[in-house]
């Protein structure tokens, strides 16, 4: 059974701070990641995909992959409190084209 | 780039009643979709994969004779809820896979409610 594993928070952070969301996967084989971002009552959005290990940088955003940890992390810069939402991390299945999906992280950021 | 639409956004029915839910990629096309449901506070539930010209393939403990899908083109799959009832009431949502580069874009869901 292949796992994504998310804190469900609420992780609280000020208005401007750098806001950290972290993920685990068990699939050593995985090769494709994203993060997306869910409002109340909405349907997810997609932030970033990232691929290879290290940082990728998009905007406020930075995804980070370290594969040989399992280990995906999401930051994001100068964090507004319209960034408060449910952060979902997705871990692809190669063979299958699923998304496995963690619970998510509540995020919420304080004015 | 990247539009999936959903239709209809919101349909409240009897239960009994037969409810098809439209999903369509409006700017790529997309060889494979997927169907979600989402209850109140929970995560995303996969119910099926569905593909272009072929079958869906159903998860685990979803009835495929209840949640009929059919993908008929590059761009439009649809989802028909049979004989509804109350506990089928929950946020369905429908994804497309971009087939370059292969990441999955969500529509903006149905909000079904089964009386």
């Amino acid at each position: 059974q292949k796992e994504v594993e998310q804190n469900s928070g609420p992780l609280s952070v000020p208005e401007g701070a750098i806001a950290s969301l972290n993920c685990t996967y068990s699939d050593r084989g995985s090769q494709s990641f994203f993060w997306y971002r869910q409002y109340s009552g909405k349907s997810p959005e997609l932030i970033m995909f990232i691929y290879s290990n290290g940082d990728k940088e998009d905007g406020r955003f930075t995804a980070q992959l370290n594969k040989a940890s399992q280990y995906v992390s999401l930051l994001i810069r100068d964090s507004q409190p319209s960034d408060s939402a449910t952060y979902l991390c997705a871990v692809g299945e190669d063979s299958s084209y699923k998304l496995i999906f963690g619970s998510g992280t509540r995020l919420l950021v304080r004015p | 780039g990247a539009v999936v639409s959903q239709h209809p956004s919101r349909v409240i029915c009897k239960s009994g009643t037969s409810v098809k839910i439209e999903c369509r990629s409006l700017d790529f096309q997309a060889t494979t979709m997927f169907w979600y449901r989402q209850f109140p506070k929970q995560s995303l539930m996969l119910m099926a994969t569905s593909n272009e010209g072929s079958k869906a393939t159903y998860e685990q403990g979803v009835e495929k004779d209840k949640f009929l899908i059919n993908h008929a083109s590059l761009t439009l799959s649809t989802l028909t809820v049979t004989s509804a009832h109350p506990e089928d009431s929950s946020f369905y949502i429908c994804s497309a896979r971009d087939g370059v580069g292969g990441t999955q874009y969500f529509g903006p869901g149905t909000r079904l409610t089964v009386l």
